[in-house]
């Protein structure tokens, strides 16, 4: 079947830290991988995304890399800021319009 | 880009009573809208799929007389919780599928709506 795992939170990092933010994913075929990010008390909003192997998806600084061959999209970012606190979820696109989403990483960033 | 929006964003109810939440997506027409649960852990959870113009599907475990959805126009969908309870307490989240060219699409979410039973 289908499933999302991303690694448990919280993750805490100092301004302007590196951040890693791990997700692998079980699917058949070759789903479309996004990062959604949840802001408090928001609904989620899209990230970025990547339609197939080797594409690499960014925005605002994130970038996520499809890995086929370790059915992986982890998400990074060089420079954490303190408005990247957030909850980040990871999630696969299946059967057209159907998505999986991981757990979410909840991430705190402090000043 | 598109936008859902969700309504209302907080309600409080007594035990025993009904609620619903609405779904619309303002810029675009939405065949096809979901709902999640989202619990404490952050983790978020499918609960149906809503299809204007048939009956929604629901996921395993879901229960469809308790989560009464509705798909009655394009833009709008709504998730009635009936005879609430305590446990139904959650942050629930609506989200509307935009179709682009072939296959290819993106989901769009609401704000959320978080429901406390009291």
């Amino acid at each position: 079947g289908n499933s999302v795992t991303q690694m448990e939170g919280p993750v805490t990092l100092s301004e302007e830290a590196f951040l890693t933010i791990n997700c692998t994913y079980t699917a058949t075929g070759y789903p479309s991988l996004f990062w959604y990010v949840q802001y408090p008390g928001e609904g989620l909003q899209l990230l970025l995304k990547a339609t197939k192997a080797d594409d690499k998806g960014s925005n605002k600084g994130f970038e996520a890399t499809y890995r086929k061959e370790t059915t992986s999209f982890h998400l990074e970012k060089g420079s954490v800021q303190v408005s990247d606190s957030a909850v980040y979820f990871c999630a696969l696109r299946y059967n057209f319009n159907k998505f999986y989403f991981g757990s979410g990483t909840k991430l705190n960033v402090k000043p | 880009g598109a936008v859902v929006s969700q309504h209302p964003s907080r309600v409080i109810c007594k035990s025993g009573t009904s609620v619903k939440i609405e779904c619309r997506s303002l810029d675009f027409q939405a065949t096809t809208m979901f709902w999640y649960r989202q619990f404490p852990k952050q983790s978020l959870m499918l609960m149906a799929t809503s299809n204007e113009g048939s009956k929604a599907t629901y996921e395993q475990g879901v229960e469809k007389d308790k989560f009464l959805i509705n798909h009655a126009s394009l833009t709008l969908s709504t998730l009635t919780v009936t005879s609430a309870h305590p446990e139904d307490s959650s942050f629930y989240i609506c989200s509307a599928f935009l179709r682009l060219t072939g296959d290819t699409g993106e989901l769009f979410f609401g704000e959320g709506s978080r429901l406390t039973v009291l």
